[in-house]
């Protein structure tokens, strides 16, 4: 299982972009990497997944470089509602019974 | 697609009684359900994998016998904290995976706090 390393926190001014990086040196292959998002007392949110380059939707970019063993999610422009703590993962594409083992997360805080 | 319940949201027991939470799947069938436990400012833990029709598998260190789990149906899976403590009070969360899905996403449910006095 691919170990993630996040920064434990975070703190950004709203309008601002925040780029979180992880670290996932292990990470396989055939791994794909995911981030979630977990508010206080909510269970997480899936925000974006990707394998390589570049990934974008509604909510996040997600750049990938070329040996994958770090990524980095792009918040654009962040509120006071995206205070929140975010985890990566790495992830197998398919497997029977795969366990997400979460990180520490990254304590996102974001001032007014 | 792909939402997750649990029930209650919150619950508040006496010591030493037993406190069922349910995690249901409600518009996908689940062969798959994690639990993890959450204590305040931590990161999620992972208790135990809930396969539809056979025995849960446990991760070192879970009681397998303090905390039951049962997945009855492709949609339903429970956990029971027996002889609950205070030290078990902590936030609950379930997630499904979908049944025959090519990805290894899993679903969250909005997890269960539980107290226990």
């Amino acid at each position: 299982l691919a170990k993630t390393t996040q920064p434990i926190s975070m703190d950004s001014y709203e309008g601002q972009e925040v780029n979180i990086t992880c670290s996932h040196n292990n990470i396989a292959t055939n791994d794909y990497i995911t981030w979630y998002q977990q508010f206080p007392s909510q269970g997480p949110r899936f925000i974006i997944q990707g394998y390589k380059t570049k990934v974008t939707n509604e909510v996040a970019s997600l750049f990938i470089p070329a040996d994958r063993k770090s990524s980095t999610l792009s918040l654009p422009r962040v509120s006071l509602s995206d205070t929140a703590v975010y985890y990566c993962l790495v992830v197998p594409p398919t497997s029977g019974t795969y366990k997400y083992i979460f990180g520490t997360g990254t304590r996102l805080k974001v001032l007014a | 697609g792909a939402v997750v319940s649990q029930h209650p949201s919150w619950v508040i027991c006496k010591s030493g009684t037993s406190v069922k939470i349910e995690c249901r799947s409600l518009d996908f069938q689940a062969t798959t359900m994690f639990w993890y436990r959450q204590f305040p400012k931590q990161s999620l833990m992972l208790m135990a994998t809930s396969n539809e029709g056979s025995k849960a598998t446990y991760e070192q260190g879970v009681e397998k016998d303090k905390f039951l789990i049962n997945h009855a149906s492709l949609t339903l899976s429970t956990l029971t904290v027996t002889s609950a403590h205070p030290e078990d009070s902590s936030f609950y969360i379930c997630s499904a995976r979908k049944m025959a899905s090519g990805y290894n996403e899993q679903f969250f449910g909005p997890g269960t706090r539980l107290t226990v006095l």
